[in-house]
C-alpha cells in the first residue's frame, strides 16, 4: 500500500535561518506531489507542484522553494525564514495525471512551522 | 476564476444530522471532494462526486450536488464527537494537470 511520510512534525526556527522540509512517498511510482500551506489553521493554500524529478511548479511567489531529487523525495526549502512563513506545511500525492482524478490527494500528516 | 465557498463553523448536537455546504464557481468542475481535518494532522479524503451524479451515500454521509446552483453539501447522520473536524469542499476538472481548488474548510463543532 501506499504511504506519506512528512518530517518533522513540529519545527520552531529563529527568523533568518534556514528551512529543509522532507517528504517521502512509498508504494507508488511518478506519483505528481504537491506543498501546501495552511496558515492559521484555517483554508489551503498551494505552494508548489511537481509532476516528475526536477519538475517544480510554482504557485505562489515567495520566501521558499521547492525540490524533487529523486522520484518519491519532495523537499520544500528556505534560505532565510520569515514571520510570515509560519503555518502548518502540508505535503500530499496523487496518481500520475493520466489516472482517474477520483483518488483524490492523500496527504501527510504535517509540519508546524513557528517562526520567533 | 475558480472559487470554492463554503461557511467557516457549524455546530450540532451529538446524534442530530449535519449539513455542510459548499458552493463553487466553475461549471466545468468533474469532481467534487469532501476532506476531513482533525486537529494537528493532515486531510483525509472523505468521498467524491462525479459531476454527472446528483447523489453518493457513503454509510452516514451524504452528497448531494445542484449543479444548476453550483452547490455541494456533505449530509453526515447521527453525528458523532468523533465528527469534530474541518472539512474542506474541493472541486478539479478532467483534462490537464489535476490541481483541485479547496473551500477555506468549515469547521463541525458536536456538543455532547
Amino acid at each position: 500500500s501506499q504511504t506519506i511520510h512528512q518530517w518533522p512534525a513540529t519545527l520552531v526556527q529563529p527568523v533568518g535561518s534556514p528551512l529543509s522540509l522532507e517528504c517521502t512517498v512509498e508504494g507508488t511510482s511518478n506519483p505528481n506531489l504537491y506543498w501546501y500551506r495552511q496558515a492559521a489553521g484555517r483554508g489551503l493554500q498551494l505552494l508548489f507542484y511537481s509532476v516528475g524529478i526536477g519538475q517544480i511548479s510554482s504557485e505562489v511567489p515567495q520566501n521558499l522553494s521547492a525540490s524533487r531529487p529523486q522520484d518519491r523525495q519532495f523537499i520544500l526549502s528556505s534560505k532565510k525564514l520569515l514571520l510570515s512563513d509560519s503555518g502548518f506545511y502540508l505535503c500530499a500525492w496523487t496518481p500520475a495525471r493520466t489516472v482517474t482524478h477520483r483518488d483524490g490527494y492523500t496527504f501527510g500528516s504535517g509540519t508546524r512551522l513557528t517562526v520567533v | 476564476g475558480e472559487d470554492v465557498e463554503q461557511s467557516l463553523f457549524l455546530s450540532v448536537r451529538e446524534g442530530d444530522s449535519s449539513v455542510i455546504n459548499c458552493t463553487y464557481t466553475d461549471s466545468s468542475s468533474t469532481y467534487l471532494y469532501w476532506y476531513k481535518q482533525e486537529p494537528g494532522a493532515g486531510l483525509q479524503l472523505l468521498t467524491y462526486i462525479f459531476s454527472n451524479m446528483d447523489m453518493k451515500q457513503d454509510q452516514r454521509l451524504t452528497v448531494l450536488l445542484n449543479k444548476k446552483d453550483k452547490h455541494l453539501s456533505l449530509r453526515i447522520a447521527d453525528t458523532q464527537t468523533g465528527d469534530s473536524a474541518i472539512y474542506f469542499c474541493a472541486e478539479s476538472m478532467a483534462g490537464g494537470s489535476y490541481i483541485p481548488t479547496f473551500g477555506r474548510g468549515t469547521s463541525l463543532i458536536v456538543h455532547p
